[in-house]
């Protein structure tokens, strides 16, 4: 079946240093998705990328979806404390079920 | 901003026993999803609703697990005779259509003893 694979499983950066995090599909992907899970709390939808070669932006997140729509990465400039949790990239199944990544977890060091 | 809801937010039963989890979607959606979380794992997908039945559904969904709609609002997740593996964080989502953003709500953390 369909599977997401992210890397890496964890990173520890200090504020300030950038992050990046990588997602990478067995199958073409129609789309993909990034949600952030703050510790103890649920997925919350950050942006959804459609496009071959899709470059999006939000303040200091960049997404990118690969050429072929089977990889995507997530890139933070200049981590803060408030960047801390566990972000995921999950693609969409063909009755719109999401397919999630293992997710990578940050921490921030102030 | 609607959101979709959950309860319990926690459920502790012993082994063997039946439970029932309780979602209200957000109330024009018409995609609704149930996926699990056991501690420290990712999010996986258990099933997809779509006009009243089952659209999709995963390997973890097996003949213990049944979802309704029972009325216009609510979305139920049961779990028949719960295993201590079915211990997890227990996510409901909705959205509008299958190209649209998908709404988690805030999920009931299921302990089986």
């Amino acid at each position: 079946g369909q599977q997401v694979m992210q890397i890496p499983q964890y990173q520890h950066v200090q504020e300030g240093e950038d992050f990046t995090t990588y997602c990478n599909s067995s199958t073409t992907l129609s789309n993909i998705q990034w949600y952030k899970q703050r510790p103890g709390g649920h997925p919350v939808f950050l942006i959804q990328l459609v496009k071959s070669g899709e470059v999006k932006k939000q303040k200091r997140l960049t997404f990118q979806f690969g050429e072929a729509k089977k990889n995507s990465s997530l890139h933070i400039t200049a981590t803060q404390t408030t960047d801390v949790g566990t972000y995921f990239c999950a693609g969409q199944g063909s009755q719109g079920n999401l397919i999630f990544g293992k997710g990578t977890k940050l921490s921030v060091k102030p | 901003e609607p959101e979709v809801t959950q309860t319990p937010s926690h459920q502790v039963t012993q082994m063997g026993q039946e439970v029932i989890l309780r979602c209200v979607p957000i109330s024009n959606h018409l995609y609704f999803y149930w996926y699990r979380q056991i501690l420290g794992q990712k999010v996986e997908f258990l099933v997809s609703f779509y006009n009243n039945e089952i659209s999709e559904k995963s390997e973890i969904f097996d003949d213990q697990f049944s979802v309704e709609r029972p009325d216009g609002s609510n979305f139920t997740l049961k779990i028949r005779s719960t295993k201590l593996e079915d211990s997890a964080m227990y996510f409901c989502a909705s959205r509008l259509d299958r190209q649209e953003t998908q709404y988690f709500g805030p999920g009931t953390r299921l302990l089986v003893l």
